[in-house]
């Protein structure tokens, strides 16, 4: 069975420019997390979906991001516009039922923001 | 956000030789979980603790949850090459929910 996949697994784009990140969880789970991951601040968790409906966003940095889940298989994470402080590794993570432990990691996406 | 205090920070060691790692908090949690990061990969569970006291094993892993519930440790035996990667604790204060706080990480780097 296939794992998590993200896409793209690496993105550079120029300041100011618009940035979607997508997810595809793995077929059957119903949560659906968000995370950033950087070097100065660790991983982080950004937004959890439960069942396509966005649960807690508290963790998004700010307006400029938002997230979406238009159904079961797939989520976008859309940063507009983009900055240089955005770069970060940023992962999308499932899991078969909310507040398990086990949630499966995507390999991330590696953004960098000129 | 809020991060759990690692240390070490990272460590060379010589392949064969046990390592110790741990995680410290200034709040009480009732789960801890350790993961572990390859390059260019996303973390991947390794154990869970549910109990203060409670130790866990993991084929050469083995995390205890610490008894002030502060802290959890993990020790690897025998280390091995690919033990290489980055070690990640997660704690949680309230169980049932997603909302985990994770630690600064440890980079281990094994010599042959």
């Amino acid at each position: 069975d296939a794992g998590v996949i993200q896409s793209p697994r690496h993105e550079v784009t120029e300041m100011g420019q618009e940035v979607t990140l997508r997810c595809k969880p793995i077929s059957g789970h119903n949560s659906l997390f968000w995370y950033r991951q950087t070097m100065m601040r660790g991983l982080e968790l950004l937004i959890y979906f439960n069942n396509n409906v966005p649960i807690d966003d508290s963790g998004m940095p700010e307006d400029r991001f938002s997230a979406k889940m238009p159904n079961a298989s797939f989520s976008t994470l859309k940063i507009q516009p983009s900055e240089p402080r955005d770069s970060a590794v940023y992962f999308c993570a499932s899991t078969s039922q909310a507040g398990t432990d086990t949630q499966y990691f995507g390999p991330g996406t590696r953004l960098t923001v000129l | 956000g809020q991060q759990l205090n690692q240390s070490p920070q990272s460590m060379f060691i010589q392949e064969g030789e046990d390592v110790s790692m741990n995680c410290t908090s200034s709040s009480i949690f009732n789960t801890w979980l350790w993961y572990k990061q390859d390059p260019g990969e996303g973390p991947v569970l390794l154990i869970a603790l549910y109990k203060a006291g409670e130790l866990t094993s993991n084929g050469r892993l083995t995390a205890q949850f610490g008894i002030t519930r502060k802290d959890s440790f993990l020790n690897i035996s025998a280390s091995i090459p690919s033990d290489v990667g980055i070690y990640f604790c997660a704690g949680r204060a309230t169980s049932g929910t997603y909302k985990y706080i994770f630690g600064t990480g440890t980079r281990l780097k094994v010599l042959a």
